[in-house]
């Protein structure tokens, strides 16, 4: 059963509009939730983490318990923020990534 | 700090051949990921293992894939015999603690003919 999804593979926002990544996950234990992004030609790195609660070059991520939703949102895209992302559920004794959305920032 | 080193970074090669991915993680991380990914199903975990021990391979998909960890610098991810559906790119990550966020090598991109 897929863990986490992402229901979108491919998205595309002007540059100055909002995006929002959705990601939703299959656990019924305490999850810990991340977003991680692969930028082109770069390693898959961490973008945040939902214990930490921070803002990271403009994005956030609130962890809904109750719809088991952790997207990813940013107010005002910008052209930098064109990358894959993807989600991951750490249930404490597996890794779970979901199939990651391409979003393309257009000018 | 060079971050988690894979090699090699990139690999041609005919089916049946065997194919040898190397993975060097960060030093002082006790655990370590091997990953595949493909345009159709993302990211997917391969096996992990926590000090040199493997924990979890329930991700490899058959039993022409194995991995070994005979020290904590280094892991390999073999396939033998390799065929044209293995093409994928491997990415190999460790982290210091399961709880804490994993670091990515390059990977590595394989191809299969």
């Amino acid at each position: 059963a897929q863990r986490v999804t992402q229901p979108e593979k491919l998205l595309s926002v002007f540059k100055g509009a909002p995006v929002e990544l959705k990601c939703n996950y299959s656990y019924s234990g305490s999850p810990e939730l991340f977003w991680y992004v692969q930028y082109s030609r770069q390693r898959l790195q961490l973008l945040l983490r939902h214990i930490s609660r921070e803002s990271i070059k403009g994005f956030t991520a609130d962890l809904n318990k109750g719809e088991t939703s952790f997207h990813l949102k940013k107010p005002f895209a910008q052209e930098e923020d064109s990358a894959m992302y993807y989600c991951a559920l750490n249930t404490g004794n597996q890794f779970y990534f979901g199939t990651g959305t391409s979003l393309t920032v257009i000018p | 700090d060079a971050g988690v080193i894979q090699s090699p970074r990139h690999e041609v090669t005919e089916m049946g051949q065997e194919v040898t991915l190397r993975c060097k993680p960060i030093s002082g991380h006790n655990s370590l990921f091997w990953y595949r990914q493909t345009m159709m199903r993302g990211l997917e975990l391969l096996i992990y293992f926590n000090n040199n021990v493997p924990i979890d391979d329930s991700g490899m998909p058959e039993d022409r894939f194995s991995a070994k960890m005979p020290n904590a610098s280094f892991s390999t991810l073999k396939i033998q015999p390799s065929e044209p559906r293995d093409s994928a790119v491997y990415f190999c990550a460790s982290t210091v603690a399961w709880n804490q966020p994993q670091h990515f090598g390059d990977g590595t991109r394989l191809s299969i003919l």
